[in-house]
């Protein structure tokens, strides 16, 4: 069983369409994020939920809405979408919150998002 | 920023040979920690180590810590051809669980 798994892997769309990743975690985790991966390689966080509650939001557009409708899912939904979005979006979880020394992160295979 | 840059950007050896990338970071931390990424694939943790320890070991990776230099290095010894992925620091800051990372080293191994 995948532990955190994310859909569409590939998602290629034209400027100014709506879309929305999703993203599932298996492992009893409490804490999900959202990775967005440049061309470059440069991996920077977006948004990250902690039992449903949005506790990192990363200076992130508003045509990003995040999405939790349990601790098990963390979907991210992009409005109006531009060329500069075109990246790898990854979807990540982590067992706990606040104040663990040890926490590590599960990543999903990623969805790499073209915008035309 | 907080964010971890790791040096070199691309690293290419033979297989058996030892590789070691560099992470340097800018604020204190809470643990770093070093990752892999496969071509086309999700990070996978490797190894973390916590701001009080200075070596940890794991198989073939040894991973170091200096504070006060606010660096870290990832050696992988005996190298394979499966090794051959990019590699990533990450740092965690205090009391929020927030990563941050770097744009990676891309090892290559040649068999």
């Amino acid at each position: 069983d995948t532990a955190v798994s994310q859909t569409p892997k590939y998602l290629v769309t034209q400027m100014g369409n709506d879309k929305s990743i999703k993203c599932e975690q298996n492992l009893g985790h409490d804490t999900m994020y959202w990775y967005k991966q440049d061309s470059k390689k440069f991996l920077k966080i977006m948004f990250s939920y902690n039992n449903k509650e949005l506790i990192i939001n990363e200076t992130v557009p508003n045509r990003f809405s995040p999405k939790s409708p349990d601790k098990a899912h963390l979907n991210l939904h992009i409005n109006s979408l531009e060329l500069g979005d075109s990246a790898v979006y990854f979807c990540a979880s982590s067992q706990g919150f606040r104040g663990k020394t040890n926490e590590k992160l599960f990543f999903g295979s990623g969805t790499q998002l073209s915008v035309l | 920023s907080q964010q971890g840059e790791e040096d070199p950007q691309a690293l290419s050896i033979q297989e058996g040979e030892n590789a070691t990338m560099n992470c340097s970071y800018k604020t204190s931390i809470n643990n770093l920690q070093w990752y892999r990424q496969n071509s086309g694939r999700g990070l996978v943790h490797l190894i973390l180590i916590r701001s009080n320890e200075r070596e940890k070991h794991s198989g073939r990776l040894r991973v170091t810590l200096d504070t006060s230099k606010k660096s870290s290095s990832l050696l992988i010894t005996a190298s394979r051809a499966a090794d051959t992925a990019s590699y990533f620091c990450a740092t965690a800051i205090y009391n929020f669980n927030k990563f941050y990372f770097g744009s990676g080293t891309k090892l290559n191994v040649k068999p």
